[in-house]
């Protein structure tokens, strides 16, 4: 098993529209989560962390639910310039403190 | 504010020629990783550095080597490039369990 899975997509989805990703992992040691956006080859940028109290920016929001280890980001009123792909991203403790990526989520906002 | 800096961009190699990737963080951090990209998935972990002089294998370590010359640099060699190493590089750094920070790729062609 994947220590970090995502479901690749794509989600198509109109303008306006709200979407929901969600990212599993199978580590309890997981400390650190985050989503990140990548556009197309480019390198990944930070979208927002994950706390366990949940956060939200904008029209995005980010939830941690660490019973049932996943992660989740909603997207509310999405725009055209939302398309890209969403990675979750992990840090373990031990190790190093390694970065671990899910696969990634497309979205493709359309008119 | 440089941030991640990688260097080349691109590069096209012949079967069987070496080279190496370059990467500097300018941000004091004491992890640093080498990822591969292909097209349609994640990104895959080649090597990673938790500090100054350590480094360990990731998910895909064959036909690389990697040296942490200091604490801002961190390169990856390929000795003797295959075709199968065509892909995109993307190094990354980061503190703890705090958010990385990616360099803008280098696409690599092995011919």
């Amino acid at each position: 098993r994947k220590e970090v899975e995502q479901d690749p997509g794509p989600f198509n989805v109109p303008e306006g529209a709200t979407v929901a990703f969600n990212c599993t992992y199978s580590n309890s040691a997981s400390q650190s989560f985050f989503w990140y956006r990548q556009d197309c080859r480019k390198e990944p940028k930070l979208l927002m962390s994950v706390y366990s109290s949940g956060n939200e920016d904008g029209r995005f929001t980010a939830q941690l639910n660490r019973a049932s280890q996943y992660i989740s980001l909603l997207i509310r009123d999405s725009k055209l310039s939302d398309s890209a792909t969403y990675l979750c991203v992990i840090i373990l403790t031990g190790g190093g403190n390694k970065l671990t990526f899910g696969t990634g989520t497309q979205l493709k906002v359309e008119l | 504010n440089a941030g991640v800096t990688q260097t080349p961009k691109f590069q096209v190699l012949k079967t069987g020629q070496s080279m190496t990737l370059q990467c500097a963080q300018d941000m004091n951090h004491n992890s640093m990783y080498w990822y591969r990209q292909d097209p349609g998935m994640g990104l895959r972990l080649i090597y990673y550095s938790a500090s100054e002089g350590t480094t360990d294998k990731g998910e895909v370590p064959n036909g690389y080597n990697v040296s942490r010359l200091n604490k801002r640099e961190f390169s990856l060699r390929l000795e003797s490039a295959a075709p199968s190493q065509t892909s995109v590089y993307f190094c990354a750094s980061n503190r703890g369990f705090s958010e990385a920070f990616f360099g803008q790729g280098t696409r690599l062609t092995v011919v």
